[in-house]
């Protein structure tokens, strides 16, 4: 167990929809990371929050959008779903340094 | 462009083997490179990691072998066991990017262990 906590594990939803995949990272870690997993693309860096600040982006398309929270959990927010969108999503977290823990991802199916 | 390339992308060997995984980088500002293992279902492991300062790291059963100049580096695991069936990824960050350390990760490779 890596310490980071991703909910909901599993999410089916129809094209055009939306949908938040929430993420709590391992306790101290200022630093949360959101890669997307497919069969074709392998892991993907999507966008990196600090402390609440955007640090970094990735692939991620304009559909979607992160935030970090005070509390330091994090929400990836995907809208106008796409059947290409059906992949894993996973968060990472760690201290602020190299060292970083994923968690056990959202299987997101889009029909 | 892909950034770290990794091979192969299967591997099949029986009990007790040793299977190698290979990866290159481009990027020369990477100083940071790690293993994660990956089981069906679950997010990537941290197995181990290096430094571009030595050539060798060894935790256990897995080594790893670091070629800063040819800008390569290997994953070894001995005595290899059926429980280390898994999809392994390279990958690569730099410390050069303030608090962003993403990882960069190659395609990965799937091990099969025969008993």
């Amino acid at each position: 167990d890596s310490g980071v906590t991703q909910t909901p594990k599993h999410l089916i939803t129809a094209t055009g929809q939306r949908v938040t995949l929430r993420c709590s990272p391992r306790s101290g870690d200022l630093s949360v990371y959101w890669y997307q997993q497919s069969l074709d693309q392998g892991l993907q860096f999507l966008i990196q929050y600090y402390n609440g600040e955007e640090r970094a982006k990735g692939n991620i398309l304009e559909r979607f959008s992160a935030q970090q929270f005070p509390d330091l959990h994090s929400e990836l927010n995907l809208s106008s779903l796409e059947l290409g969108d059906s992949a894993l999503y996973f968060c990472a977290s760690s201290q602020g340094g190299n060292t970083i823990y994923f968690g056990e991802g959202s299987w997101l199916t889009v029909v | 462009q892909q950034q770290v390339k990794q091979s192969p992308q299967s591997l099949i060997v029986q009990k007790g083997g040793i299977p190698i995984i290979n990866c290159a980088y481009e990027n020369t500002a990477f100083d940071y490179f790690p293993w994660y293992q990956q089981f069906p279902g679950k997010g990537p492991a941290l197995l181990i990691a290096i430094r571009p300062d030595v050539s060798e790291k060894k935790e256990g059963r897995f080594t790893i072998s670091f070629n800063k100049s040819a800008k390569q580096f290997s994953l070894h695991i001995m005595d290899s066991q059926p429980g280390d069936s898994a999809t392994y990824f390279c990958a690569a960050s730099s410390s050069s990017g303030g608090s962003n350390y993403k990882l960069t990760f190659g395609k990965g490779t799937l091990l099969t262990v025969n008993p």
